[in-house]
């Protein structure tokens, strides 16, 4: 069974600084990560994904994230973020292979700050 | 990509009382997903829903609580049963579409019990 671990509960930030969200995961088999993100009272919408190769991987928004195997994490980054960008964060596993459920973590409040 | 409609967007309910909520896809797709997320928290995966076979429940939900029904590649039902206010939550509909490593979401069902 997997599971998703995100760090923080919220993260405060000021605009235009830099910010990273931190998710680690725990699994006996090979997965796929993914981040998404939820505005208020809206679905969720993918930010990122992580299926095979390069460990960097660059999503909309200017969101990027890399990951770590060894450290079994999935980090999400962004250089400057913006007042648009708060949000609720959630990272997610599922299995490889295709068609398979979606763990989430817990969630993480980003909330941008003039 | 996939579209994903839900209905209703919302809706208020009595305790003792059962409520369905519609999912239709804009495509054919083998599996999906029913999600709850109650306030303030991540989502958690209710049942996964094949065409043409029972739904498979996860730890904590039984069907007699959240009947679902798939007849078909568009569409699926779920249903909340004798509503208490522990069940206010907002459900999410999901598929996955592509190469299967990509999932999507309705802009779900916020359901409030008093």
């Amino acid at each position: 069974a997997q599971s998703v671990t995100q760090l923080d509960s919220q993260v405060p930030v000021f605009e235009e600084a830099p910010v990273e969200l931190r998710c680690n995961y725990s699994s006996s088999v090979s997965v796929y990560l993914f981040w998404y993100v939820q505005y208020p009272n809206q679905g969720l919408q993918l930010l990122l994904k992580y299926l095979s190769g390069s460990t960097l991987v660059k999503g909309i928004n200017g969101f990027e994230a890399e990951f770590n195997k060894s450290q079994t994490s999935f980090h999400l980054r962004k250089p400057s973020v913006h007042i648009s960008d708060t949000a609720e964060y959630f990272c997610a596993v599922s299995e490889t292979g295709g068609y398979n459920k979606l763990i989430f973590g817990a969630g993480t409040r980003l909330a941008v700050h003039p | 990509s996939a579209v994903i409609s839900q209905k209703p967007s919302r809706d208020i309910c009595q305790r003792g009382t059962s409520l369905t909520i519609q999912c239709q896809v804009d495509s054919q797709v083998t599996m999906m997903f029913w999600y709850r997320q109650q306030p303030g928290q991540s989502l958690t995966l209710i049942a996964t829903a094949n065409q043409g076979s029972e739904a498979t429940y996860e730890s904590g939900f039984v069907i007699d609580k959240f009947p679902i029904s798939r007849p078909n590649l568009t569409f699926s039902t779920l249903t909340v049963s004798n509503m208490s206010p522990e069940d206010s939550s907002i459900y999410l509909c999901s598929v996955f579409t592509g190469v299967n490593t990509e999932a999507f979401f309705g802009q779900g069902t916020r359901l409030t019990v008093v």
